[in-house]
């Protein structure tokens, strides 16, 4: 059984760019969400994604958007990057109906 | 607006004491309860999780405490143990919508 996998492990970017974070879900599993943690703080639930659209949403901008494949796999994008987009951000997979989520290793984003 | 409030900030412990990591929540819709650890550089793992319709679950050497009514929830580690040393994040959700809602955090660290 294969783990949640993100890419990339890292990234830099600079302020006012554009940003792709990806994930593959556990095997077999059909949800993903997405989750921002900034540096010292708890996981903050951006929005989760079930049979390819959007399932849910946190309080976050539209700036930040995402997709989910046919493979369940899902892309976390984020226009006009600011300073305070710095942080980890994870990706967690479940099956729908269940209540566990696994999380990946994150990615890290670093706006300058 | 900071939905679960979570107490210490950090904890040394000595190797085979109790660790004791509390939180409180202000939601009453929240129906789910995890803890995860979080090593540094990886993703949160879940370690142990409750629904309120207990007031308390064991898993090996670590057990949630729960009360509904002073809506508060917590975290015991008994005989802790050098490879326990991690952040641990209390969380908070509703069964049906899966978004979690977690705390900032508490930075354990058991000396040997």
């Amino acid at each position: 059984e294969t783990g949640v996998t993100q890419s990339p492990t890292h990234l830099i970017k600079t302020r006012g760019q554009q940003v792709t974070l990806r994930c593959s879900s556990q095997s077999g599993h059909n949800t993903v969400s997405w989750y921002q943690q900034a540096l010292g703080q708890g996981p903050q639930f951006i929005f989760q994604y079930y049979r390819e659209e959007e399932n849910g949403r946190g309080n976050f901008p539209p700036r930040f958007s995402g997709l989910q494949f046919p493979n369940y796999s899902s892309e976390l994008n984020v226009n006009a990057l600011e300073l305070d987009d710095s942080a980890l951000y994870l990706c967690a997979s479940s099956l729908y109906g269940a209540e566990t989520q696994y999380f990946g290793p994150g990615t890290r984003l670093l706006v300058l | 607006q900071q939905q679960v409030k979570q107490s210490p900030q950090s904890l040394i412990v000595q190797k085979g004491g109790i660790s004791i990591i509390n939180c409180a929540y202000e939601n009453t819709a929240f129906d789910y309860f995890p803890w995860y650890q979080q090593f540094p550089g990886k993703g949160p793992a879940l370690l142990i999780a409750i629904r309120p319709d207990v007031s308390e679950k064991k898993e090996g050497r670590f057990t949630i405490s729960f009360n509904k009514s002073a809506k508060q929830f917590s975290l015991h580690i008994m005989d802790s143990q050098p490879g326990d040393s991690a952040t641990y994040f209390c969380a908070a959700g509703v069964y049906s919508n899966y978004k979690l809602t977690f705390g900032k955090g508490t930075l354990l660290t058991v000396n040997p």
